[in-house]
Protein backbone atom coordinates (compact mmCIF):
# COMPACT_ATOMS: atom_id res chain seq x y z
CA UNK A 1 0.00 0.00 0.00
CA UNK A 2 1.15 3.29 -0.94
CA UNK A 3 1.66 6.05 1.88
CA UNK A 4 1.26 9.80 2.17
CA UNK A 5 2.62 10.71 -1.14
CA UNK A 6 3.54 14.56 -1.41
CA UNK A 7 5.32 16.65 -3.61
CA UNK A 8 7.18 18.53 -5.14
CA UNK A 9 10.14 17.32 -2.32
CA UNK A 10 11.84 20.55 -2.93
CA UNK A 11 10.77 23.80 -3.70
CA UNK A 12 13.20 27.28 -3.66
CA UNK A 13 11.15 30.33 -5.24
CA UNK A 14 11.82 34.38 -4.53
CA UNK A 15 10.11 36.24 -1.79
CA UNK A 16 6.44 37.52 -2.80
CA UNK A 17 6.32 34.56 -5.32
CA UNK A 18 3.43 31.98 -4.87
CA UNK A 19 3.55 28.13 -4.63
CA UNK A 20 1.44 25.29 -4.34
CA UNK A 21 2.29 22.13 -2.91
CA UNK A 22 0.09 18.70 -3.07
CA UNK A 23 -0.89 16.28 -1.11
CA UNK A 24 -2.48 12.28 -1.73
CA UNK A 25 -3.22 10.67 1.72
CA UNK A 26 -3.40 7.45 2.00
CA UNK A 27 -6.44 5.66 0.42
CA UNK A 28 -9.93 5.80 2.47
CA UNK A 29 -8.47 8.08 5.07
CA UNK A 30 -11.26 10.40 6.03
CA UNK A 31 -8.87 13.57 7.79
CA UNK A 32 -5.95 14.86 6.07
CA UNK A 33 -3.58 17.20 7.87
CA UNK A 34 -0.84 19.94 6.70
CA UNK A 35 1.53 20.70 9.37
CA UNK A 36 4.44 23.33 9.07
CA UNK A 37 7.85 22.19 10.51
CA UNK A 38 10.58 24.80 10.98
CA UNK A 39 13.81 23.64 11.57
CA UNK A 40 14.60 21.63 14.73
CA UNK A 41 10.97 22.18 15.56
CA UNK A 42 8.00 19.78 16.26
CA UNK A 43 5.02 19.99 13.53
CA UNK A 44 2.70 22.63 13.67
CA UNK A 45 -0.95 22.29 12.66
CA UNK A 46 -1.70 24.96 9.94
CA UNK A 47 -5.22 22.77 8.51
CA UNK A 48 -6.85 19.56 9.25
CA UNK A 49 -9.54 18.22 7.28
CA UNK A 50 -12.44 15.38 7.41
CA UNK A 51 -13.37 14.18 4.05
CA UNK A 52 -13.52 17.84 1.91
CA UNK A 53 -14.54 20.37 4.86
CA UNK A 54 -11.75 22.01 6.64
CA UNK A 55 -12.29 21.70 10.85
CA UNK A 56 -9.68 23.47 11.93
CA UNK A 57 -8.32 26.09 10.51
CA UNK A 58 -7.39 28.36 13.23
CA UNK A 59 -3.35 28.15 12.80
CA UNK A 60 -4.04 29.18 9.48
CA UNK A 61 -2.24 32.18 8.35
CA UNK A 62 -4.88 32.93 6.21
CA UNK A 63 -4.00 36.62 4.41
CA UNK A 64 -1.66 34.01 2.24
CA UNK A 65 -2.70 30.94 2.95
CA UNK A 66 -4.95 28.33 1.54
CA UNK A 67 -5.88 25.03 0.92
CA UNK A 68 -9.08 22.73 -0.95
CA UNK A 69 -9.50 19.42 -0.87
CA UNK A 70 -11.64 18.83 -3.40
CA UNK A 71 -14.04 15.63 -3.66
CA UNK A 72 -12.24 14.52 -0.26
CA UNK A 73 -9.03 13.18 -1.30
CA UNK A 74 -5.82 14.87 -2.79
CA UNK A 75 -5.17 17.85 -1.38
CA UNK A 76 -3.50 21.33 -2.27
CA UNK A 77 -1.85 24.22 0.20
CA UNK A 78 -1.14 27.44 -1.14
CA UNK A 79 1.04 30.23 -0.48
CA UNK A 80 0.58 33.70 -1.99
CA UNK A 81 2.58 35.56 -1.85
CA UNK A 82 6.02 33.57 -0.19
CA UNK A 83 7.73 34.91 2.19
CA UNK A 84 11.15 34.97 3.76
CA UNK A 85 9.86 33.10 7.02
CA UNK A 86 7.66 30.58 5.20
CA UNK A 87 10.74 28.38 4.57
CA UNK A 88 10.21 25.34 6.53
CA UNK A 89 9.15 21.69 5.51
CA UNK A 90 5.29 21.36 5.10
CA UNK A 91 4.18 17.72 5.84
CA UNK A 92 0.60 15.97 5.21
CA UNK A 93 -0.31 13.70 7.22
CA UNK A 94 -3.59 11.19 6.93
CA UNK A 95 -5.24 9.43 9.56
CA UNK A 96 -8.08 6.98 9.31
CA UNK A 97 -11.43 7.72 11.43
CA UNK A 98 -11.17 6.27 14.51
CA UNK A 99 -10.78 6.67 18.40
CA UNK A 100 -7.20 6.57 18.48
CA UNK A 101 -5.15 6.53 15.41
CA UNK A 102 -1.90 7.12 14.22
CA UNK A 103 -1.40 9.74 11.91
CA UNK A 104 1.14 9.03 8.43
CA UNK A 105 3.25 11.62 7.12
CA UNK A 106 4.34 12.30 3.87
CA UNK A 107 7.96 13.41 3.11
CA UNK A 108 7.36 16.58 3.14
CA UNK A 109 7.95 19.57 0.89
CA UNK A 110 10.72 21.77 1.68
CA UNK A 111 9.91 25.01 1.07
CA UNK A 112 13.08 27.88 0.35
CA UNK A 113 12.15 31.29 -0.15
CA UNK A 114 15.03 33.54 -1.15
CA UNK B 1 -2.84 28.15 24.66
CA UNK B 2 -2.29 24.08 24.65
CA UNK B 3 0.75 22.87 24.75
CA UNK B 4 3.57 19.97 25.04
CA UNK B 5 6.96 20.56 26.69
CA UNK B 6 9.37 18.22 25.74
CA UNK B 7 12.79 17.74 27.50
CA UNK B 8 15.83 17.52 26.46
CA UNK B 9 16.05 18.71 23.59
CA UNK B 10 19.56 16.83 23.10
CA UNK B 11 20.48 13.43 24.64
CA UNK B 12 23.76 12.03 23.96
CA UNK B 13 23.75 8.33 25.30
CA UNK B 14 26.66 5.67 24.58
CA UNK B 15 25.60 2.58 23.09
CA UNK B 16 23.96 0.11 25.33
CA UNK B 17 22.93 2.80 27.98
CA UNK B 18 18.92 3.56 28.55
CA UNK B 19 17.63 7.02 27.09
CA UNK B 20 14.77 8.72 28.79
CA UNK B 21 12.55 11.90 27.22
CA UNK B 22 9.81 13.65 28.98
CA UNK B 23 6.85 15.32 28.18
CA UNK B 24 3.90 17.14 29.64
CA UNK B 25 0.95 18.20 28.13
CA UNK B 26 -1.52 20.61 29.23
CA UNK B 27 -4.96 20.03 27.71
CA UNK B 28 -6.91 17.71 30.37
CA UNK B 29 -8.83 16.30 27.05
CA UNK B 30 -5.81 14.69 25.61
CA UNK B 31 -6.05 10.86 25.93
CA UNK B 32 -3.80 9.78 23.09
CA UNK B 33 -0.11 9.51 23.56
CA UNK B 34 2.07 9.19 20.23
CA UNK B 35 5.49 9.22 19.66
CA UNK B 36 7.22 9.60 16.49
CA UNK B 37 11.08 9.04 15.14
CA UNK B 38 12.27 11.32 12.78
CA UNK B 39 15.61 10.57 10.88
CA UNK B 40 17.73 13.35 9.55
CA UNK B 41 15.36 14.10 6.52
CA UNK B 42 12.96 11.69 6.32
CA UNK B 43 9.16 11.81 7.80
CA UNK B 44 8.03 10.81 11.10
CA UNK B 45 7.18 7.61 11.66
CA UNK B 46 5.53 6.53 14.78
CA UNK B 47 6.77 4.07 16.90
CA UNK B 48 4.76 3.50 20.09
CA UNK B 49 1.85 5.29 21.49
CA UNK B 50 -0.13 4.89 24.53
CA UNK B 51 -4.07 5.66 25.72
CA UNK B 52 -4.97 7.11 28.68
CA UNK B 53 -6.66 4.19 30.43
CA UNK B 54 -3.29 2.29 30.12
CA UNK B 55 -0.14 3.78 32.27
CA UNK B 56 2.51 1.46 30.45
CA UNK B 57 3.19 0.13 27.47
CA UNK B 58 6.15 -1.78 26.36
CA UNK B 59 7.72 -2.98 22.80
CA UNK B 60 11.03 -4.81 22.67
CA UNK B 61 13.37 -2.12 23.95
CA UNK B 62 11.07 0.79 24.19
CA UNK B 63 8.41 1.14 26.40
CA UNK B 64 6.27 4.19 27.54
CA UNK B 65 4.75 5.45 30.64
CA UNK B 66 1.88 7.82 31.13
CA UNK B 67 0.92 9.68 34.87
CA UNK B 68 -2.10 11.35 33.54
CA UNK B 69 -2.48 13.30 37.09
CA UNK B 70 0.43 15.05 36.53
CA UNK B 71 0.59 15.02 32.64
CA UNK B 72 3.03 13.73 32.43
CA UNK B 73 4.66 10.79 29.98
CA UNK B 74 8.38 9.38 29.21
CA UNK B 75 9.74 7.81 26.39
CA UNK B 76 12.13 5.23 27.30
CA UNK B 77 14.70 3.58 24.97
CA UNK B 78 16.76 0.40 26.73
CA UNK B 79 20.17 -0.86 25.33
CA UNK B 80 20.05 2.18 22.58
CA UNK B 81 21.69 1.44 19.39
CA UNK B 82 23.91 3.96 16.90
CA UNK B 83 20.28 3.45 14.46
CA UNK B 84 18.15 5.02 17.43
CA UNK B 85 19.75 8.53 16.69
CA UNK B 86 17.66 10.47 15.49
CA UNK B 87 14.44 13.25 16.25
CA UNK B 88 12.31 12.21 18.75
CA UNK B 89 8.77 13.43 19.04
CA UNK B 90 6.04 13.06 21.84
CA UNK B 91 2.23 14.64 20.77
CA UNK B 92 -0.54 14.75 23.03
CA UNK B 93 -4.10 14.16 21.31
CA UNK B 94 -7.79 14.05 21.76
CA UNK B 95 -10.43 11.57 20.90
CA UNK B 96 -9.87 11.44 17.06
CA UNK B 97 -6.99 13.34 16.70
CA UNK B 98 -8.87 16.56 16.52
CA UNK B 99 -6.25 18.55 18.64
CA UNK B 100 -2.70 17.27 17.86
CA UNK B 101 -0.12 18.63 19.57
CA UNK B 102 3.25 17.74 19.24
CA UNK B 103 6.61 18.37 21.46
CA UNK B 104 9.67 20.27 20.14
CA UNK B 105 11.53 17.12 19.96
CA UNK B 106 14.89 15.43 20.88
CA UNK B 107 17.67 15.33 19.19
CA UNK B 108 19.21 11.85 20.12
CA UNK B 109 22.79 10.70 19.72
CA UNK B 110 23.79 7.42 20.40
CA UNK B 111 27.25 7.03 20.00
CA UNK B 112 28.97 4.10 19.44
Amino acid sequence: EAGVVQSPRYKIIEKKQPVAFWCNPISGHNTLYWYRQNLGQGPELLIRYENEEAVDDSQLPKDRFSAERLKGVDSTLKIQPAELGDSAVYLCASSARDSYTEAFFGQGTRLTVV
Amino acid sequence: GENVEQHPSTLSVQEGDSAVIKCTYSDSASNYFPWYKQELGKRPQLIIDIRSNVGEKKDQRIAVTLNKTAKHFSLHITETQPEDSAVYFCAASDTGGFKTIFGAGTRLFVKA
